[in-house]
């Protein structure tokens, strides 16, 4: 089974900042997702994470937003732009193995 | 895009009873997955299913693909079991949908 790590934990952040969160499986998964969970909400998939090309979108998330990079099977950076109240949520990094989902432990970030 | 509902969406029960959780579909999957989230954030996969059932310890996941229905079973509930509940499906290479959760409370 694959462990995700997460880096920061947590941050409170100004608004109008960035942030970038970090996220590191320690083996190989086929498949690296983003995914947000506002405050008393399920989880919403922010994109797909695709190695060294652009990650893939869904609906309501922007790259100038939400900038995704991949540059190997595992790592992958999300950055939150232009931070605003609205942004406060747990971000979480996500993997796809074989015969599960794994998931990172979550960065609580809180917006001010 | 897949539309996922579970139900219901709080339930409190006595510890040992038996416990179901119901989540429906829309779309047709390439698979779904149960998730345990505990207070705290962390989420852990309890199963993953593209047909028929799986068993682990006191937890029974079942799915009918012609129905698009899965079922979440704890047999013996405990307090520790006490939790947020998520259904999510795949549809070929995508991200998870996710259901908005079922918040179990075990009591003793």
């Amino acid at each position: 089974s694959a462990v995700i790590s997460q880096k920061p934990s947590r941050d409170i952040c100004q608004r109008g900042t960035s942030l970038t969160i970090q996220c590191q499986v320690d083996s190989q998964v086929t498949m690296m997702f983003w995914y947000r969970q506002q405050p008393g909400q399920s989880l919403t998939l922010i994109a797909t994470a695709n190695q060294g090309s652009e990650a893939t979108y869904e609906s309501g998330f922007v790259i100038d937003k939400f900038p995704i990079s991949r540059p190997n099977l595992t790592f992958s950076t999300l950055t939150v732009s232009n931070m605003s109240p609205e942004d406060s949520s747990i971000y979480l990094c996500g993997g796809q193995g074989a015969y599960e989902q794994y998931f990172g432990p979550g960065t609580r970030l809180t917006v001010t | 895009k897949n539309e996922v509902e579970q139900s219901p969406q709080n339930l409190t029960a006595q510890e040992g009873e038996f416990i179901t959780i119901n989540c429906s579909y829309s779309v047709g999957i390439s698979a779904l997955h149960w998730l345990q989230q505990h207070p705290g954030g962390g989420i852990v996969s309890l199963f993953m299913l593209s047909s028929g059932k799986k068993k682990h310890g006191r937890l029974i996941a079942t799915i009918n693909i012609q129905e698009k229905h899965s079922s979440l079973h704890i047999t013996a509930s405990h307090p520790r079991d006490s939790a947020v509940y998520i259904c999510a499906v795949r549809g070929g290479a995508d991200g998870l949908t996710f259901g908005k959760g079922t918040h179990l409370i075990i009591q003793p």
